[in-house]
């Protein structure tokens, strides 16, 4: 069965400070990969996704996530945090149907002023 | 355009009672899913339709959850005698295409149940 973890519950960053976010998966073929944002009230917004080639990919407001298949990771990163980013994030794997989610239990992102 | 839409946006419920809980995806999207986030946890697959086909339900907790899509559009997720095990964020999701992950799937804002 395919898992997700997300060592990290809380993080704090100072904003204009780096970013990483951890995720490990469990998939037993090739990883269709995700990683999500979610605001409070908000639905879940795709920050960005992998399937295929590039083993960087980059996404929308500034993220970027590198696939480690050797380390069944999938780490996501920014270069400078703005207070606006402060929100929780989840990593989640597609199966090959794609008709299932199977998210992590989700890391919380706090940004010091 | 408009995204997915949910409601209603917050739903208390009286332990034993049956709440009913609305999916509005997006137009002409074809496949849409169910998943139920608890509280400090991330969402969990409930069930998936294509159309008005339920091809997945398998995430359903007991027998007491319900869902369906009669028409291939509006959505309802039924939850009968309701226990409070049940309190949860359920977020609805959309998704162009018919089947494979490589399209987005696009969530409302979820509905906020909470049993007493």
């Amino acid at each position: 069965a395919q898992s997700v973890t997300q060592p990290d519950i809380h993080i704090t960053v100072s904003e204009g400070a780096s970013l990483e976010l951890r995720c490990n998966y469990s998939y037993g073929a090739t990883p269709y990969l995700f990683w999500y944002v979610q605001s409070p009230g908000q639905g879940l917004q795709l920050l960005l996704k992998y399937f295929s080639g590039d083993t960087l990919v980059q996404g929308i407001k500034g993220f970027e996530a590198e696939f480690k298949r050797s380390q069944s990771s999938f780490n996501l990163r920014k270069p400078s945090v703005h207070w606006s980013d402060a929100a929780e994030y989840f990593c989640a794997v597609a199966n090959n149907a794609g008709n299932m989610l199977t998210f992590g239990g989700g890391t919380r992102l706090m940004v010091k002023p | 355009g408009a995204g997915v839409s949910q409601s209603p946006r917050y739903k208390v419920a009286k332990r034993g009672q049956d709440v009913a809980l609305r999916c509005d995806p997006i137009s002409g999207h074809v496949s849409l899913f169910w998943y139920q986030q608890a509280l400090g946890q991330g969402p969990e697959f409930l069930t998936y339709f294509q159309n008005e086909a339920q091809l997945d339900k398998s995430g359903l907790p007991s027998d007491r959850f319900f869902a369906e899509r009669p028409e291939g559009s509006v959505s309802t997720l039924k939850i009968q005698r309701t226990q409070q095990e049940d309190s949860a964020v359920y977020l609805c999701a959309s998704r162009l295409d018919g089947a494979g992950p490589y399209n987005e799937q696009f969530f409302g804002p979820g509905t906020r149940l909470t049993v007493l």
